[in-house]
């Protein structure tokens, strides 16, 4: 138990459906990131909430669209998805941004493997 | 910039060492380590801040030489629990306070 938890942990979809990933966390921390990880690739960072402000967006299609309603919740929602979005998501929080360098340990949840069929 | 890891794989038999390293093409700020094992989250095990400090954790340490890019992940007398993925992740000098670039790993196998 690392103290952020996410669910669910798996989910099959179509890709015309529309289904959200949701991340929880209560270690008190001001930063929460949606990461990608695939077979092919590494972990990917998608997006980066800080204070509950989205400051990093590496990229993402917008088929994915995170919400950050408060300080301890981070959602992911997901639509009109295309196979190659199968992966593994994983959630994570950490006191400081990375380049704080103190206190930026980052605690990942145990992620969500999303099959797209 | 994703960094580079190597080597991508490695098997070593219980009580031996290894090393992994670590290396980026831009300046860096910081290099953090983490080990994922099968079917689990990943789990940090170290930062480094650029200064050329070297840190330790149980039997596991690594060193950063800011002027190489470069960071080192070193596993002394390894244990069956060393088994897994090693990723490191790294913060450019003067890019975004946001981003941390993982590599592609370094697949650890200890065996007995």
């Amino acid at each position: 138990e690392t103290g952020v938890t996410q669910t669910p942990r798996h989910l099959v979809m179509g890709m015309t459906n529309k289904k959200s990933l949701k991340c929880e966390q209560h270690l008190g921390h001001n930063a929460m990131y949606w990461y990608k990880q695939s077979a092919k690739k590494p972990l990917e960072l998608m997006f980066v909430y800080s204070l509950e402000e989205r400051v990093e967006n590496n990229s993402v299609p917008s088929r994915f669209s995170p919400e950050c309603p408060n300080s301890s919740h981070l959602f992911l929602h997901l639509h009109t998805l295309q196979p190659e979005d199968s992966a593994l998501y994983l959630c994570a929080s950490s006191q400081a941004v990375p380049g704080q360098g103190v206190n930026t340990e980052a605690f990942f949840g145990q992620g969500t493997r999303l099959t797209v069929v | 910039q994703q960094p580079v890891q190597s080597p991508q794989a490695v098997i070593l038999r219980e009580g031996e060492d290894a090393v992994i390293n670590c290396s980026s093409s831009k300046a860096l700020y910081s290099v953090h380590w983490y080990r994922q094992k099968h079917g689990e989250a990943p789990v940090f095990l170290m930062i480094l801040l650029k200064g050329g400090e070297q840190k330790g954790h149980e039997k596991i340490s690594a060193s950063f030489n800011e002027k190489k890019q470069q960071s080192s992940l070193y596993l002394t007398a390894s244990q069956l629990s060393y088994s897994g993925t090693y990723f490191c992740g790294t913060v450019e000098s003067g890019g975004s306070n946001y981003k941390l670039t993982f590599g592609k790993g370094t697949l650890l196998t200890v065996n007995p």
